[in-house]
């Protein structure tokens, strides 16, 4: 069983529309992340939500919405998308044990 | 605040020499360290990390990495590159304060030549 998957992997949509991607982990891991990987791959912190709570918001538009229905699931909704969008978002999870964080794949959104 | 430099865009080695591919960082408090690997289309992968204890940490893969802390340094090694081994580096930090996030380097793109 894959550890954190994310759905959709890929994502092409138009400029204003308004989408959303999922996270979901099986590792009953209490802290969760979105990352965004630009055109250059660098990869920087969006949110990161710790029991279903918002523990940081690092400057994003507020566009963007995470939103935690529980514990396993961290989705990613983004609302009237930009050219500058696009990217590849990743969402993590942080093992308190081991201190280590796992990926998901990751989704690239294109947007049009 | 918190940062990693990896000060190489791109590192070519030839199949079985060793690699080394840098890190610097800076934390105000005690340095976790970690370093990932990202194939084509693909997330990352753990590799290794240092929390605390010998300074020479030894991951997947084969690889290793030495934390030296009078030069705030994390660099990752291995001894004989396989071409398997191209792909795209992260080095990543963050404080022994909680949950909180990763701060990547820009990642080094490692290339092994047959």
């Amino acid at each position: 069983d894959t550890a954190v998957s994310q759905t959709p992997k890929y994502l092409v949509t138009q400029m204003g529309n308004d989408k959303s991607i999922k996270c979901e982990q099986n590792l009953g891991h209490d802290t969760m992340y979105w990352y965004k990987q630009d055109s250059k791959k660098f990869l920087k912190i969006m949110f990161s939500y710790n029991n279903k709570e918002l523990i940081i918001n690092e400057t994003v538009p507020n566009r963007f919405s995470p939103k935690s229905p529980d514990k396993a699931h961290l989705n990613l909704h983004i609302n009237s998308l930009e050219l500058g969008d696009s990217a590849v978002y990743f969402c993590a999870t942080h093992s308190p044990h081991g201190d280590t964080q796992y990926f998901g794949p990751g989704t690239r959104l294109t947007v049009l | 605040a918190q940062s990693v430099a990896q000060p190489e865009d791109q590192v070519n080695v030839a199949e079985g020499n060793p690699l080394t591919v840098k890190c610097t960082y800076s934390v105000s408090g005690n340095p976790y360290l970690f370093w990932y690997v990202q194939y084509p289309n693909r997330g990352l992968q753990f590799l290794l990390k240092y929390i605390t204890g010998d300074n020479l940490v030894k991951g997947s893969y084969g690889f290793e990495a030495e934390f030296n802390k009078s030069q705030t340094s994390f660099h990752l090694k291995k001894p004989s590159a396989l071409v398997s081994d191209s792909a795209l580096y992260f080095c990543a930090v963050r404080e022994n304060s909680g949950n909180t996030p990763l701060v990547f380097g820009k990642g080094t793109r490692l290339s092994v030549i047959a």
